[in-house]
């Protein structure tokens, strides 16, 4: 297992299409997340899933966005009928439960999207 | 949720130490101090992390004063491939939805 792997790297849509996206975690890892990032920020919490239960939303997680982790594996990011402003790249991170040092948490390459 | 302050920017040049200071004033009894590493396009990474004192690692050390208030990344001889943005986090690791990233510190290597 190399990491986090996201799916795809970059993405263009036409406002208004749905869109889905896709993170593999490293696989022992039961808590995934996902975030956003715009140009200039640090990353924005949106969700997070311990093995399949998402358990904590952000208000930044329109109606529009879903995210599920059927079985406790891979996770999906759609956002439905895209807009402009969700252009942004879209990041996932993965951890085992635990705290104190050397605990952390991975991040994927991230998907960039573009809608156009 | 323990929100942090750091300089938005920084430069320096190679070979030189580069010391980072991030404020936060309002951290927990619980919280742990962590520092990422963000490169262009790129998802954030690891550098280090610590509850008080000095932690050290291969890659940098985190110096953490006894009241907590404040913590300072410290990168021995910088390198023009550790121009990236540092992100100052804290938070119970066990709760690592609750971090906030903030905008970073932009660390500019020159040569």
């Amino acid at each position: 297992d190399t990491g986090v792997s996201q799916d795809p790297r970059h993405k263009i849509t036409k406002r208004g299409q749905n869109v889905t996206f896709r993170c593999d975690p490293i696989s022992e890892h039961n808590r995934l997340y996902w975030y956003r990032q715009t140009l200039g920020q640090g990353p924005e919490f949106l969700t997070y899933f311990q093995n399949e239960a998402q358990l904590e939303k952000s208000r930044l997680l329109s109606d529009r966005f879903s995210a599920e982790r059927p079985k406790g594996s891979f996770s999906t990011l759609e956002i439905q009928r895209t807009e402009q402003g969700d252009s942004a790249m879209y990041l996932c991170a993965s951890s085992l439960p635990g705290q104190g040092p050397s605990w952390e948490a991975f991040f994927g390459q991230g998907t960039r999207l573009t809608v156009v | 949720l323990a929100k942090t302050t750091q300089p938005i920017s920084m430069d320096s040049y190679e070979g030189q130490e580069v010391n980072i200071t991030c404020s936060h004033n309002n951290i927990a009894t619980n919280d742990y101090i962590t520092w990422y590493q963000q490169f262009p396009s790129q998802g954030p990474r690891f550098i280090i992390q610590g509850y008080k004192t000095k932690v050290t690692n291969e890659v940098a050390s985190l110096f953490i004063p006894a009241d907590r208030k404040s913590s300072t990344l410290s990168l021995p001889r910088v390198s023009l491939s550790d121009t990236a943005v540092y992100y100052c986090l804290v938070g119970g690791t066990y709760n690592f939805n609750k971090f906030y990233f903030g905008s970073g510190t932009k660390l500019n290597v020159k040569p």
